[in-house]
This record gives structure tokens, C-alpha cells and sequence, in this order.
């Protein structure tokens, strides 16, 4: 089946830095991929959606120069958290859209494994 | 807009107790998609179901089965023989048919005792 693969699984950074987080779509290509974050106990809020060699869209209220997305390739998208601070950690997960298969089948369901990210 | 709502946020069964749970949708497009997943405490994501708004039947995947009822706008899915592994947090979710933005309810927490 479709695999969608995130990494790191875990990150922790000091205040002031960056971190970049992967995507990778392991068994197809991924024409669109989404971000979303999880805080502690909270649902899933979608961040940004992303297509391929195009900007990023991103929801109301999520700073686009802050969460910087690229998804430079069918099977790669990241997100690099510019200047960590501490309530920027949080759960992100990425989820990919697209074909696989010789039947078509649509990917929309799957999503990677997360990434925890803590801000110290 | 989409919502989605799950009332309960934990429940609590002992092994082999079935547990269901409650999903409540808003939503003003006539097709639409439907999902629930499981996010055991590792954090991934896992795919349970998805359902066209079309297709009302309701479905059994082994010990898990989804009541799909478009007249009260309502998805719940009920755990039968509830077991220690089930303990998670599930989600259900809605996307227009157009769009595969995915909006999440709030989950709801299950947790099975042996």
C-alpha cells in the first residue's frame, strides 16, 4: 500500500533555531501534501496545503514566514520551522495526495508518522 | 464551513466490552467524504475508513463497524469486543469532495482496561 514517510520522528532544538521536517511519499507520487500540527490533547489543524513546484497555501493564521514549505519534487515536501520557540513545539504530521498503483488508487487517507518537535 | 464534532472525550471500557463512538458532522455540500482514524499513543495516523457521502450502507470490518445515518448527520463506530490494543485516540474527519483538506473533530479517547 501507499507509504508516506516523515522524518525525524522526534527533534528537540534550542529557542532561536531551525528545524526542517521531511515528508517523503515511499511508493508514489504525491502531487499535493498537507501539513498539519497537533498540540497535547488537541485535534489535528490543518497548516498548509502544498503542490508541487507551486507555493504553498497556507490557513488563516499560520505565518508563512515562520513555517516555510517546500515541495520541490513528486515525492518530497518539508517544513522548516524558522526561529523555534518554545510554543512552536508541538506534533506535525504530513499526510500526501495522489496516484499509486496500477488501479489508481487515490493516497488521500495515509499520513506520515509525525514529528514531535520541543523547543527548549 | 466544515465541522466536525465528537462529543465524547474519553471513554473508558473493560476487555470485551463493546464501545461506540459518536460523530456528529456540519457540512452545507451535497457530497462529501467522510474518514475515521486511530491515533494509537505513538502518534501515527492509521487509516480506518472512508465513505462517500453516497453510499449509506453501513460496513463491518471485523470487530470494527460504522453507522452512517445522512438524515441526522452522524458517522459512529462501534468497537465490538473491545480489546487492550484498541486503546487510542480516534478521530473522525470530513473533506468536500473537491477539496482534500481534511477537517478533524476533537477525538475521542478510548481506553480499554484487561
Amino acid at each position: 500500500g501507499a507509504v508516506v514517510s516523515q522524518h525525524p520522528s522526534r527533534v528537540i532544538c534550542k529557542s532561536g533555531t531551525s528545524v526542517k521536517i521531511e515528508c517523503r511519499s515511499l511508493d508514489f507520487q504525491a502531487t499535493t501534501m498537507f501539513w498539519y500540527r497537533q498540540f497535547p490533547k488537541q485535534s489535528l489543524m490543518l497548516m498548509a496545503t502544498s503542490n508541487e513546484g507551486s507555493k504553498a497555501t497556507y490557513e488563516q493564521g499560520v505565518e508563512k514566514d515562520k513555517f516555510l514549505i517546500n515541495h520541490a519534487s513528486l515525492t518530497l515536501s518539508t517544513l522548516t520551522v524558522t526561529s523555534a520557540h518554545p510554543e512552536d513545539s508541538s506534533f506535525y504530521i504530513c499526510s500526501a495526495r495522489g496516484w499509486a498503483g496500477r488501479e489508481g488508487m487515490n493516497t488521500e487517507a495515509f499520513f506520515g508518522q509525525g514529528t514531535r518537535l520541543t523547543v527548549v | 464551513a466544515q465541522k466536525v464534532t465528537q462529543a465524547q472525550t474519553e471513554i473508558s471500557v473493560v476487555e470485551k466490552e463493546d464501545v461506540t463512538l459518536d460523530c456528529v458532522y456540519e457540512t452545507r455540500d451535497t457530497t462529501y467524504y467522510l474518514f475515521w482514524y486511530k491515533q494509537p499513543p505513538s502518534g501515527e495516523l492509521v487509516f480506518l475508513i472512508r465513505r462517500n457521502s453516497f453510499d449509506e450502507q453501513n460496513e463491518i470490518s471485523g470487530r470494527y463497524s460504522w453507522n452512517f445515518q445522512k438524515s441526522t448527520s452522524s458517522f459512529n463506530f462501534t468497537i465490538t469486543a473491545s480489546q487492550v490494543v484498541d486503546s487510542a485516540v480516534y478521530f473522525c474527519a470530513l473533506r468536500r469532495t473537491n477539496d482534500y483538506k481534511l477537517s478533524f473533530g476533537a477525538g475521542t479517547t478510548v481506553t480499554v482496561r484487561a
